[in-house]
């Protein structure tokens, strides 16, 4: 069925360096790949998302690849700062149906 | 320009009891979601609305969940009866169209005792 998974469950950097979340999907037809950031009382917000037509993606801190061949994509954060700390998700719309479906979530902590 | 409002942000409610939750959407946005996000997990999909059609409720517990968007606005979500396992945040999202980004609301938390 369609899944999307998401490692590692939690990641503790400390601040400065970079964070790296990786996402697996199953639904080879995929194409957009959002990520989102929850932050504790606070619904998902958006903060980069990717299509299939590129391989990358960059603003500013914050970078997303995609990889269809393995079907995988990945979040990258450098120089992380405080502020960064939250849950952090990845997801991806299915073909079948326009269905949004997440990953399970990292708890990112970045130690000042 | 606001962004997605729902009410309660809370709610705590005995088991068999009704609920209802409220959500008003981005102005303009056609495409509505509700999701169930329990501890420790991401979103799950219940319902998407395209205007005032549900196109997708597959995931809908339809024995005891419900919803509506009358006029293709405000959409409502009602559970009854409430069980202790619906004990969950519910969220809100609305985007322009289904492959867009989409925009949550704070979400309601519901407690059943």
């Amino acid at each position: 069925g369609e899944n999307v998974e998401q490692h590692p469950s939690t990641l503790s950097v400390q601040e400065g360096d970079s964070a790296v979340i990786k996402c697996t999907y199953s639904d080879s037809a995929s194409n957009y790949f959002p990520w989102y950031k929850q932050e504790l009382g606070k619904g998902p917000q958006l903060i980069i998302d990717i299509r299939s037509n590129v391989g990358e993606k960059k603003d500013q801190r914050i970078a997303v690849t995609l990889n269809k061949t393995a079907k995988h994509f990945s979040l990258h954060i450098t120089e992380t700062q405080p502020e960064d700390s939250a849950v952090y998700f990845c997801a991806a719309l299915m073909e079948y149906g326009n269905k949004l479906v997440f990953g399970a979530g990292t708890i990112l902590r970045v130690k000042s | 320009e606001a962004g997605v409002v729902q009410s309660p942000r809370y709610k705590i409610i005995e088991k068999k009891q009704p609920v209802a939750f409220w959500c008003n959407p981005i102005s303009g946005h056609n495409t509505l979601y509700w999701y169930l996000q329990n501890l420790g997990q991401g979103p799950e999909l219940l319902i998407r609305y395209e205007n005032e059609e549900a196109v997708d409720d597959s995931q809908l517990p339809k024995d005891r969940f419900s919803a509506e968007r009358l006029k293709g606005v405000d959409s409502t979500l009602k559970i009854q009866p409430a069980e202790l396992g619906d004990s969950a945040v519910y969220l809100c999202a609305s985007s322009l169209q289904v492959n867009t980004e989409a925009f949550f609301g704070q979400g309601t938390r519901l407690t059943v005792v």
